[in-house]
């Protein structure tokens, strides 16, 4: 059964501090995403990459940065954390060649900062 | 730019009643088309994926047909169950010529007995 996890299902954070989020992939994919899901906005790509130590920004990537070290881990950090991160972030994997197959997502990280 | 739009939520159904779900796309080229299902607490799952004009993607029941002439991905079920309670989300990719997806605001369904 393929997987994608994410290290916490719930985190709590202070308005300043470094938070980071990370994903692991078991399924040798080219391919990883980091998105948030607010309601009424759905998902919006912050980053994505598609080798290791390549990255590409999305769509609103300011306020976040990535590191992939490796090609089964991909970590979203945020290097001061703000009340408006507060979110539902999600992590996804695809092979490449992606437009042709689907993402596969993690549970999702419901951050909040206060 | 590549956009999907769907039809607002929430939508309330009773069990065993016919579901029709609006997806409407804007890209350029020709996109791969998806629903994606997400059940309460946890992440996205692939429900139907079509990459072709004209392709029907189907699965638990639903069903989706790529309509290029219209721009749309309607998803539709004949007869809904409470276990189908989810929010959908459809979504493009290779729009650009890119392995970016681009997804809607999704659409809460809730059906109940």
């Amino acid at each position: 059964d393929v997987k994608v996890t994410q290290s916490s299902r719930y985190l709590v954070k202070r308005t300043g501090e470094k938070v980071f989020l990370e994903c692991v992939q078991d399924m040798d994919h080219e391919n990883m995403f980091w998105y948030r899901q607010d309601p009424g906005l759905g998902l919006r790509l912050i980053y994505f990459s598609y080798d290791v130590k390549m990255k590409e920004k999305g769509d609103i990537p300011e306020g976040y940065s990535v590191s992939r070290e490796k090609k089964e881990r991909f970590s979203l950090i945020l290097e001061s954390a703000s009340t408006n991160q507060t979110s539902m972030y999600l992590c996804a994997s695809s092979q490449s060649g992606g437009y042709l197959y689907e993402q596969y997502f993690g549970p999702g990280t419901r951050l909040t900062v206060t | 730019g590549d956009s999907v739009t769907q039809m607002e939520g929430p939508v309330t159904l009773s069990e065993e009643a016919f579901l029709t779900i609006n997806c409407t796309y804007t890209a350029t080229g020709y996109p791969s088309l998806f629903w994606y299902v997400q059940y309460p607490g946890e992440g996205l799952q692939l429900l139907l994926k079509a990459t072709k004009a004209d392709d029907k993607g189907s699965n638990k029941g639903f069903e989706a047909t790529y309509r290029k002439e219209t721009t749309s991905f309607h998803l539709e079920k004949g007869s809904v169950q409470v276990s189908d309670s989810a929010v959908y989300f459809c979504a493009l990719s290779g729009g650009g010529g890119y392995q970016k997806v681009t997804f809607g605001t999704g659409t809460k369904l809730q059906v109940i007995p």
